[in-house]
């Protein structure tokens, strides 16, 4: 079955370290995105891609670092400048173009610093 | 400034009774609509979406959603909850002439009484 996964579910990390969330589709699909989740806030868009080896900022890039050098794959990287990361990150893709259908979501990853 | 507001942060209603969300957008063309639903922990599923057309939509689980363009609102409906509806859900819209990025609002959480 086509899905979305997103490794792992629960991350620990210490603070100063960076760490990197991994984020894999199998539905073909070319547009990826990367939201942060907090209590009361809603989804707020980190950095989305909508073709291999170009990616844009979203609302909140500071602090994160993307890549996608391939098709399927968007890893998220939190590094020591995020300066409050503990929240839950969910992954994102759709097909581009005028036609959306929406998005497929993964099942998050939860990211606690300690 | 554009924004997508869903002014109920928390609702309860009892098991059976019916359910009303409230979705309002603040952008000069009517963008493309989505519902998304999520369990605790989980990532989101896309319950119903509005791009066209007929102004009431039908979407999984026996949600319904209708379209008011002189209201700028796209309310989520269900007759008769269930106790496995107990979840949150987020309105989200895609500005026409956007690149497809989805912004969300902050999400209402529903509560089902016995």
């Amino acid at each position: 079955d086509g899905g979305i996964t997103q490794s792992p579910k629960y991350l620990f990390r210490k603070e100063g370290q960076n760490v990197t969330l991994s984020c894999e589709q199998n539905l073909n699909h070319d547009a990826m995105y990367w939201y942060r989740q907090d209590p009361g806030q809603g989804l707020r868009l980190i950095y989305y891609s909508q073709i291999v080896n170009d990616f844009q900022k979203g609302d909140i890039a500071e602090g994160y670092s993307v890549s996608r050098e391939k098709k399927e794959s968007f890893p998220l990287t939190v590094t020591s400048a995020q300066k409050n990361p503990t929240a839950f990150y969910l992954c994102a893709s759709s097909i581009s173009g005028v036609e959306v259908v929406g998005y497929t979501f993964g099942s998050g990853t939860r990211l606690t610093v300690v | 400034a554009q924004s997508v507001t869903q002014p109920d942060i928390h609702i309860t209603v009892s098991e059976g009774a019916s359910l009303e969300l409230r979705c309002n957008y603040s952008y000069g063309a009517t963008p493309y609509l989505f519902w998304y639903v999520q369990s605790p922990g989980q990532g989101l599923q896309l319950l119903l979406k509005y791009f066209s057309g007929d102004t009431l939509v039908q979407g999984i689980k026996g949600f319904e959603a209708e379209f008011k363009r002189s209201q700028s609102s796209f309310n989520l409906r269900k007759p008769s909850v269930h106790w496995s509806d107990a979840a949150e859900y987020f309105c989200a819209v895609v500005p026409s002439g956007n690149t497809g990025k989805l912004i969300f609002g902050q999400g209402t959480t529903l509560q089902v009484k016995p």
